[in-house]
């Protein structure tokens, strides 16, 4: 089936450690992101891609780094620096907006939540 | 830079009551303009989206929204709530950036429908 694979779905770091999540995507987008789920906040963009090889800091990317080596991956790493890591991360992905192609609709993960103990 | 508004963050209404929760966004260019609901204990899905054409858009479940250009708009609607659509939702933006798109999401709001 096509779709975007999150993995873990619960995931457990010691502080001062650091955390990869996957995120795989078998939809043949070339854009991808990462955002951060807290209550009361929404969802706030961490990074995304728009193809390999490049990505772009979102509006709170201190604490995380990315990478986009293949198409369809898009790991996420939460560093030690991030102050306060625990949270549910969502990712996504969509086809890539161009001059050609206008409109876009993000695809879903089901998501890792991070506890940091 | 691009944001998105969500003026209603707790929302209480009782059933067959009408909703309608405001969304506004912060971009000239063209946009794509999306709601999504977060039912609990389950995952983002989407309600209804508007790319271009009649500003007027009908999603599941009875919601529409419209799409006001000129007030940098795209309300949610539905004429009778029910209990089940006890939910967050959420609206998001995707617009140029960078040469590409970037979808930006609204802070939510919890709507709690009361029997």
């Amino acid at each position: 089936d096509g779709g975007i694979t999150q993995s873990p779905k619960y995931l457990f770091r010691k502080e001062g450690q650091n955390v990869t999540l996957s995120c795989e995507q078998n939809l043949n987008h070339d854009a991808m992101y990462w955002y951060r789920q807290d209550p009361g906040q929404g969802l706030r963009l961490i990074y995304y891609s728009q193809i390999v090889n490049d990505f772009q800091k979102g509006d709170i990317a201190e604490g995380y780094s990315v990478s986009r080596e293949k198409k369809e991956s898009f790991p996420l790493t939460v560093t030690s620096a991030q102050k306060n890591p625990t949270a549910f991360y969502l990712c996504a992905s969509s086809p890539r907006r161009t001059v050609l192609y206008m409109n876009t609709e993000a695809f879903f993960g089901q998501g890792t939540r991070l506890t940091v103990v | 830079a691009q944001s998105v508004s969500q003026h209603n963050h707790h929302v209480i209404l009782s059933e067959a009551a009408s909703l309608e929760l405001g969304c506004n966004y912060s971009y000239g260019g063209t946009v794509n303009l999306f709601w999504y609901v977060q039912y609990p204990g389950q995952h983002l899905q989407l309600l209804l989206k508007y790319f271009s054409g009649d500003p007027l858009v009908k999603g599941i479940k009875g919601f529409e929204a419209e799409f006001i250009k000129s007030k940098f708009s795209f309300n949610l609607r539905k004429p009778s709530v029910q209990w089940s659509d006890t939910a967050e939702y959420f609206c998001a933006v995707n617009a140029r950036a960078g040469g590409g798109n970037k979808l930006t999401f609204g802070t939510g709001t919890q709507l709690k429908v009361e029997l």
